[in-house]
């Protein structure tokens, strides 16, 4: 199985600052790689696909890079709405597994 | 819009059995992998299984493979979960996610509004 390992587990910040999570795979994955949000008691939405895509209607301070095993997830200038988890997912093979989550907390 | 409402959760002995039932509108689920995805409370996300738009893949965590099946009826829209023997560790909410299709990215998306099954005696 493909382990995901996201970090940091939680962090703090500000509206208006630069939070980056990243993720690595225990394996190649090329690009095979989802950014998910999710807000208490919701059910997750993905933001990103294949790495560096973004979703439809997701907003443009949501950016994603990486390929091969490390990856990572950036938002520019933090809204008040972004206060959630995230998680990283691979799709290149069953099991399908996901990162730990990063749960983004307000300062 | 997409939706999926999932029904068939609650509570159940250890060792009992539970059919999860999703029912999805919005779009042509005849062409579309179907997955099921579990959180337990206050924990991360786990992949549970899914199958292919005309049921001949499916794939399982191997955490429940043997005691779970999943299934689908593609003239009724809706994605089935058969759990049996049930185990205090599958106590989480269960969530049926729409997966990928011919053309579309390998994404889990959207998810149902997501259901609690509680495994306890």
């Amino acid at each position: 199985d493909i382990q995901m390992t996201q970090s940091p587990s939680s962090l703090s910040a500000s509206v208006g600052d630069r939070v980056t999570i990243t993720c690595r795979a225990s394996q190649t994955i090329g690009a095979y790689l989802n950014w998910y949000q999710q807000k208490p008691g919701k059910a997750p939405k993905v933001l990103i696909y294949t790495a560096s895509n973004l979703q439809s209607g997701v907003p443009s301070r949501f950016s994603g890079s990486g390929s091969g095993t490390d990856f990572s997830l950036t938002i520019n200038s933090l809204q008040p709405e972004d206060f959630a988890t995230y998680y990283c997912q691979q799709s290149y093979s069953t099991p399908l597994t996901f990162g730990g989550g990063t749960k983004v907390e307000m300062k | 819009d997409v939706q999926l409402v999932e029904s068939g959760g609650g509570l159940v002995q250890p060792g009992g059995s539970l059919r999860l039932s999703c029912a999805a509108s919005g779009f042509t689920f005849s062409k579309y992998w179907m997955h099921w995805v579990r959180q337990t409370p206050g924990k991360g996300l786990e992949w549970v299984s899914r199958i292919q738009n005309d049921e001949s893949i499916t794939n399982y965590a191997d955490s429940v493979k043997g005691r779970f099946t999943i299934s689908r009826d593609n003239a009724k829209n809706t994605l089935y979960l058969q759990m049996n023997s049930l185990r205090g560790e599958d106590t989480a909410v269960y969530y049926c996610v729409r997966g990928a299709a011919a053309g579309t990215p390998p994404w889990l998306d959207p998810w149902g509004q997501g259901i609690l099954v509680t495994v306890s005696s």
